[in-house]
């Protein structure tokens, strides 16, 4: 069955970067993409961007350009995250789900928590 | 871009019916037909309930149905449990090449 698992919590310093991982197993990898969503403690959800596993092809949301990097290594089938000068407004559970901008979210990961604190 | 505009809350009795409605703009909802729900329990992952505004996963129950009028979009859940009480959040692609969440509404069962 299809799954993703992620890396486990982390607690950072401010203006420290975080690399959350996404290990998708049950499906060929490089057929779908691989989106991150973040919700802030009881907030909603923010779409972060999504990452074509077939081409590495990305698409940031307009407010985290310049300090996210999604990135993929097929030969694992994990996907990766990065989210640099972390601010405390970063403190969140980060997502990663199978789908990307225009198809639906069918399979999600159990999310990791990122503290940001000095 | 703006999160699309969902009420806060909703409540409903076990049996009743109930809409969600989620307003967002022509450059989104009003244009596309990427429109997904989301139910979210305390705690869990998010889980997909309907997409491309009314198809719905296998596995879903058909009390949950999706619908779309100009830049409105709805969910309705019809025959409500107990155990629907949960976060609701829809989704749509934006002509930014983009996708925007709703802020999210928390469904009471009474």
């Amino acid at each position: 069955q299809v799954q993703l698992v992620q890396s486990g919590a982390e607690v950072k310093k401010p203006g420290a970067s975080v690399k959350v991982s996404c290990k998708a197993t049950g499906y060929t990898f490089t057929t779908y993409g691989i989106s991150w969503v973040r919700q802030a403690p009881g907030q909603g959800l923010e779409w972060m961007g999504w990452i074509s596993v077939y081409n590495g092809n990305t698409n940031y949301a307009q407010n985290l350009q310049g300090r996210v990097t999604m990135t993929t290594d097929t030969s694992t089938s994990t996907a990766y995250m990065e989210l640099r000068s972390l601010r405390s407004d970063d403190r969140a559970v980060y997502y990663c789900a199978r789908g990307r901008s225009t198809s639906p979210f069918d399979y999600w990961g159990q999310g990791t928590l990122v503290t940001v604190s000095s | 871009q703006s999160a699309l505009t969902q009420p806060a809350s909703v409540s409903g009795s076990p049996g009743q019916s109930i809409t969600i409605s989620c307003t967002g703009t022509s450059s989104d909802i009003g244009g596309y037909y990427y429109v997904s729900w989301y139910q979210q329990h305390p705690g869990k992952a998010p889980k997909l309930m309907i997409y491309d505004v009314s198809d719905r996963p296998s596995g879903v129950s058909n009390r949950f149905s999706g619908s779309k009028s100009g830049n409105t979009a709805s969910l309705t859940i019809s025959g409500l449990q107990a155990e629907d009480e949960a976060d609701y959040y829809c989704s749509s692609y934006t002509s930014s090449n983009t996708l925007v969440f709703g802020g999210g509404t928390k469904l009471t069962v009474l």
